[in-house]
């Protein structure tokens, strides 16, 4: 069975500070998307990365595709309040077309 | 663009209840898709749609749960009877294109999530 595991579960920083969340599996993917989820909303898709090795940037928040295709980072500079909110990993599984999401990250940034 | 809607945005019920929750998808899109997220077992998907017709419901949880799709702008999932378990929020999710297949990636498309039903099953 493929899992997504993701780190850390929960994370509270300040406002300016820099972190990094990351999705691991012991299995290939053939790509992975990251998702931001408000409190009371859905997941909404933040980028889709393909390729091993890539990096793709959306204004503060960087991605990253591992080279082997098991793991994803997302780091994000300068937090800010609106940066809070659950990042979900998520990938194809093997086989067929259905999406397996990670465990998540819950992110508070403290103004 | 109005977007994924959702009704209703919560439901209490009492177990052995029938729930019924229900989706408009993005007008055009041809793919709709039900998940349920609970905080043990996260987000899974629950069932999806291509042209109104099912295409994979392996993770229906069981006979209590069914879905149907009866035209491009509707879709209902409806648990009979309800149970504690349930408890969890579901979303209905759509996208204009299916699975994508290169060389070397797979995946879909963007899919488009609406706000999410909150269900507690007492």
């Amino acid at each position: 069975t493929q899992l997504l595991e993701q780190s850390p579960q929960f994370l509270s920083i300040q406002e300016g500070e820099n972190l990094t969340v990351y999705c691991n599996s012991s299995s290939v993917f053939s790509s992975l998307q990251w998702y931001r989820q408000e409190p009371g909303e859905g997941p909404v898709l933040l980028v889709t990365v393909v390729t091993g090795g890539e990096v793709k940037k959306l204004k503060r928040l960087t991605f990253q595709f591992g080279d082997a295709r098991k793991d994803s980072s997302l780091h994000i500079t300068a937090a800010q309040p609106g940066d809070t909110g659950l990042y979900l990993c998520a990938g194809p599984s093997r086989g067929t077309y259905k999406y397996i999401f990670g465990t998540g990250t819950r992110l508070k940034v403290l103004a | 663009d109005a977007g994924v809607i959702q009704s209703p945005r919560h439901e209490v019920t009492e177990m052995g209840q029938e729930v019924t929750l229900r989706c408009k998808p993005i007008s055009g899109h041809d793919y709709l898709f039900w998940y349920r997220q609970t905080m043990m077992r996260g987000l899974e998907l629950l069932i999806y749609f291509n042209n109104n017709v099912p295409i994979d419901d392996s993770g229906m949880p069981e006979d209590r749960f069914s879905a149907k799709m009866p035209n491009a702008s509707f879709s209902t999932l409806k648990i009979q009877p309800s149970e504690p378990r349930d408890s969890a929020v579901y979303f209905c999710a759509s996208s204009s294109t299916g699975p994508y297949i290169t060389s070397g990636a797979s995946g879909w498309e963007t899919q488009y999530f609406g706000p999410g039903t909150r269900l507690l099953v007492l």
